[in-house]
């Protein structure tokens, strides 16, 4: 069945340094990714999104890559703050519905 | 803009009583909303999609007559957590599509669940 996975579920980065999260998607005919941030009794935030006829796309401080190739997708965070501490989820979309991956704890320490 | 409201934001409640919780989008019509279960430290799992003015349709293993979803208006989708029990205790998540595209979500900040 579909499934999207996380590598690690839990990061441990100095504050400064760049982040990065990894995920796995199983099924090829998703069409779309995006990662969000979710902040412990919180609803998810937006951070990026992709189509797949993209290999990049990059916002403020983040910068998301896509390997349709090996079906993969990461996140990448450029000086990571205490306040980027929380837990990301990559998550893909080809009906419109979003199918979750497992999530990943960023932990940012002083 | 895109902003999703849920209510309750949290709520305790006796087994086997039922509990409603409702999401509204605020400065969107909304014409497909999502409601998620989301249990401590797992992913958010996709419950069912609520289409405006027709039955909600659910994902497997999701019981249709205990989780009832109603989307009465462009604005408001409720689900409905019947004769509730202590397994049914999560942080509940609505997210609604807009009238411009099938892909962005915009979630709301969920309801946490606890039954006793």
């Amino acid at each position: 069945g579909e499934s999207v996975g996380l590598h690690l579920p839990t990061l441990s980065v100095q504050e400064g340094d760049n982040s990065i999260i990894n995920c796995a998607y199983s099924n090829s005919a998703s069409d779309y990714f995006i990662w969000y941030k979710q902040e412990s009794g919180k609803g998810p935030q937006f951070i990026i999104d992709i189509r797949s006829n993209m290999d990049k796309r990059q916002g403020q401080r983040v910068t998301v890559l896509l390997n349709k190739t090996v079906k993969h997708l990461s996140l990448q965070i450029a000086a990571t703050q205490p306040g980027d501490s929380a837990v990301y989820f990559c998550a893909e979309s080809n009906t419109g519905k979003l199918i979750f991956g497992q999530g990943t704890t960023l932990q940012v320490k002083p | 803009g895109a902003v999703v409201s849920q209510h309750p934001s949290w709520v305790i409640c006796k087994s086997g009583t039922s509990v409603k919780i409702e999401c509204r989008s605020l400065d969107f019509q909304a014409t497909t909303m999502f409601w998620y279960r989301q249990f401590p430290k797992q992913s958010l799992m996709l419950m069912a999609t609520s289409n405006e003015g027709s039955k909600a349709t659910y994902e497997q293993g999701v019981e249709k007559d205990k989780f009832l979803i109603n989307h009465a208006s462009l604005t408001l989708s409720t689900l409905t957590v019947t004769s509730a029990h202590p397994e049914d205790s999560s942080f509940y998540i609505c997210s609604a599509h807009g009238t411009s595209g099938i892909d962005e979500q915009f979630f709301g900040p969920g309801t946490r669940l606890t039954v006793l």
